[in-house]
């Protein structure tokens, strides 16, 4: 078990470009979530995955964002046309079970995007 | 909906003294309760959870967790601090579909 694992661990990027983070989940987790963290704040929902389909999407989420997991396994988070708000780390987590269940998620290390 | 409150956004304490990081919770369903830390430049680590029964939670480097309803908190303590412990903590719940709800963080700086 490798745990969960990013990457770009970090990402520099012009205002306007378009960038694209990775997540490979613990094997055999079905539920997949990736959270946006701030300095000085605690992780923000962004959205979440049961296999490979995505069960939702938090309003902080604009239509720049766009999350994959395709056959249900890793997990990609684009931002289009990125402005200088997007500045800050994406965390991804990956969990076993489903609802109800209390299952503890598990994060990977993040992915630190800053645009300049 | 679910919000978690942790008033204490710094807490200083001396090497070897006792602490307790207070975690407030809202909501109007049964949850699940968790405290994670965050060394700098990395990921949340589990440090221990709440699901169901006793409600002293013990968890990893020494840390436990006392679960009140009727005052709805999970405030998270250790009888002696190491230097090591410097981190921030973060409370957290999850609802009934597994989505999980943080805290703002208290960040933790032990002294010599």
């Amino acid at each position: 078990d490798t745990g969960v694992s990013q990457n770009p661990r970090h990402k520099i990027t012009k205002r306007g470009q378009n960038v694209t983070f990775r997540c490979d989940p613990i094997s055999e987790h079905n539920r997949l979530y990736w959270y946006r963290q701030t300095l000085g704040q605690g992780p923000e929902f962004l959205t979440y995955f049961q296999n490979e389909a995505q069960l939702e999407k938090s309003r902080l989420l604009s239509d720049r964002f766009s999350a994959e997991r395709p056959k249900g396994s890793f997990s990609t988070l684009e931002i289009q046309r990125t402005e200088q708000g997007d500045s800050a780390m994406y965390l991804c987590a990956s969990s076993s079970g489903g609802d109800g269940t209390g299952n503890t998620i598990y994060f990977g290390e993040g992915s630190w995007l800053t645009v300049v | 909906a679910q919000s978690v409150t942790q008033l204490d956004s710094q807490v200083p304490v001396f090497e070897e003294a006792p602490v307790e990081l207070r975690c407030n919770y809202s909501s109007s369903v049964s949850v699940y309760l968790f405290w994670y830390v965050q060394y700098p430049n990395q990921g949340l680590q589990l440090l221990l959870k709440y699901l169901s029964g006793s409600t002293l939670v013990k968890g990893i480097n020494g840390f436990e967790a006392e679960f009140n309803k009727s005052q709805t908190s999970f405030h998270l303590r250790k009888p002696s601090v190491h230097i090591s412990d410097t981190a921030e903590y973060f409370c957290a719940v999850s609802d009934r579909l597994n989505k999980f709800y943080f805290g703002s963080g208290t960040k933790l700086n032990v002294k010599p």
